[in-house]
């Protein structure tokens, strides 16, 4: 079945270090997405992918990049974690734009 | 811009009555709305979607939502409440016309009552 995968699902490291979040996707899906949850913030995105080589800034990317070098896999990284990055983070894949997303498992991550 | 809003964090019901989570939004076009749940722990699911059509759409678990356009209201709802629904939703939108990225509302808590 196909499926889409987080890792680590937990982490946790120290202020300034470079982190690196996986997600993989089976099903094909061209659009791919990040998004922190937050208490009282709802889902907010973070970066998203439309396709190879494609990648676009969501409303809270300033922190976070991304790169889109296949279709199964958009990694997240933290270029120097914050304490305010402290998050739980939710990768998803969509086959379309009018087509609902499915999420990964969620990796939470804590900066120290 | 588009926005959605969901104007409860908490909706409180007894098992076996009926519930509604509330929806809002706000777009320069037409919507795609979407509903997900949350069970802890876990990411979200998909439930339903309106995209066009019947104005009432029906989803996974029993749970349905109508599209109402002159209130700009996409509300869930379910005829009869189980323990097994106390879960956290999403509301989410999506402009047609400006082919937009979706956005999610906060999150409305259900608590089901036994």
């Amino acid at each position: 079945d196909a499926e889409i995968t987080q890792s680590p699902r937990h982490k946790i490291t120290e202020t300034g270090r470079q982190v690196t979040l996986a997600c993989h996707q089976t099903w094909n899906h061209n659009n791919m997405f990040w998004y922190r949850q937050d208490l009282g913030h709802g889902l907010r995105l973070i970066h998203y992918s439309y396709g190879v080589q494609d990648t676009n800034k969501g409303e809270v990317s300033d922190g976070y990049s991304v790169s889109r070098s296949n279709t199964e896999d958009l990694p997240l990284t933290l270029e120097s974690a914050a304490s305010s990055q402290t998050s739980v983070y939710f990768c998803a894949s969509s086959s379309g734009s009018y087509n609902e997303q499915f999420f990964g498992p969620g990796t939470r991550l804590t900066v120290l | 811009a588009q926005s959605v809003a969901q104007p409860e964090d908490q909706v409180n019901v007894a098992e076996g009555n009926p519930l509604t989570v509330k929806c809002t939004y706000s777009v320069s076009g037409n919507p795609y709305l979407f509903w997900y749940v949350q069970y802890p722990n876990r990411g979200l699911q998909f439930l339903l979607k309106y995209i066009t059509g019947d104005n009432l759409v029906k989803g996974s678990y029993g749970f349905e939502a109508e599209f109402n356009k002159s209130q700009t209201s996409f509300h869930l709802k379910k005829p009869s409440a189980l323990v097994s629904d106390s879960a956290l939703y999403f509301c989410a939108v999506r402009d047609k016309v400006r082919d937009d990225k979706i956005i999610f509302g906060k999150g409305t808590r259900l608590h089901i009552l036994p």
